[in-house]
């Protein structure tokens, strides 16, 4: 059974770039939330969406924003990128209810 | 606002001994996560507890959850090497939207175990 593909692994971008990362939740899994880790700030929760809605939205900017296709695979999308953006973002699949969630193994970008 | 404090935040320990990490949380909830984290790794489940009184264990690792009291605790038996990692706790905040999912998670307990 595959897992959470989280697509790239890596990225360096450049202050004022914008940048799209890519989540893959597990097979039949609709449910698909966004977490952004950094050392200052930890673990903080982003956004959620559920057939194609964004149901639950994080304490973030504006230049965070989401989307979920029609086969639950999300994008997150963050323009005009600043330094403090670097971090290593988390995506999660579940089914929604009663379900921990099944993380993917993180892209991790770097503004420069 | 809801807060997730976790205590220790920093952990060394000694193969074969015991430990207690806990969790607090300021609001309601009914939901607990306790996941574990290795460096440059992503986020492993460990459990989900789900009632008050909720107890799981999987080999040396033990969780529990009063939500009257607010507090989840991680307890470790006889500690081995291979349990070295960080450990989150997270809460499920819910939002208006039934079933829509929001953790809410603890700073972390980095726990080194020396042989």
């Amino acid at each position: 059974k595959a897992g959470v593909t989280q697509t790239p692994r890596y990225l360096i971008k450049t202050r004022g770039q914008q940048v799209t990362l890519s989540c893959s939740p597990i097979s039949g899994h609709r449910s698909v939330s966004w977490y952004q880790q950094t050392p200052g700030q930890g673990l903080q929760f982003l956004f959620e969406y559920f057939s194609e809605t964004q149901r639950n939205k994080g304490n973030f900017p504006g230049r965070f924003s989401g989307r979920q296709f029609s086969n639950s695979r999300s994008e997150m999308n963050v323009s005009t990128l600043e330094l403090g953006d670097s971090a290593l973002y988390l995506c999660a699949s579940s089914l929604a209810f009663l379900s921990t969630g099944t993380f993917g193994s993180g892209t991790r970008l770097t503004v420069v | 606002e809801l807060k997730v404090e976790q205590n220790p935040l920093f952990l060394s320990m000694q193969e074969g001994k015991n430990y207690t990490i806990y969790c607090n949380y300021s609001t309601t909830s009914d939901r607990l996560y306790w996941y574990r984290q290795d460096p440059g790794k992503s986020l492993e489940s460990l459990f989900v507890l789900l009632s008050n009184g909720a107890v799981k264990q999987e080999g040396r690792l033990m969780a529990s959850l009063d939500t009257k009291a607010r507090l989840s605790t991680l307890h470790i038996t006889a500690a081995v090497h291979d349990l070295s990692a960080t450990y989150f706790c997270a809460v499920d905040l819910r939002g208006e939207i039934q079933g829509a999912q929001k953790l809410v998670f603890g700073q972390g307990t980095r726990l080194t175990i020396n042989p």
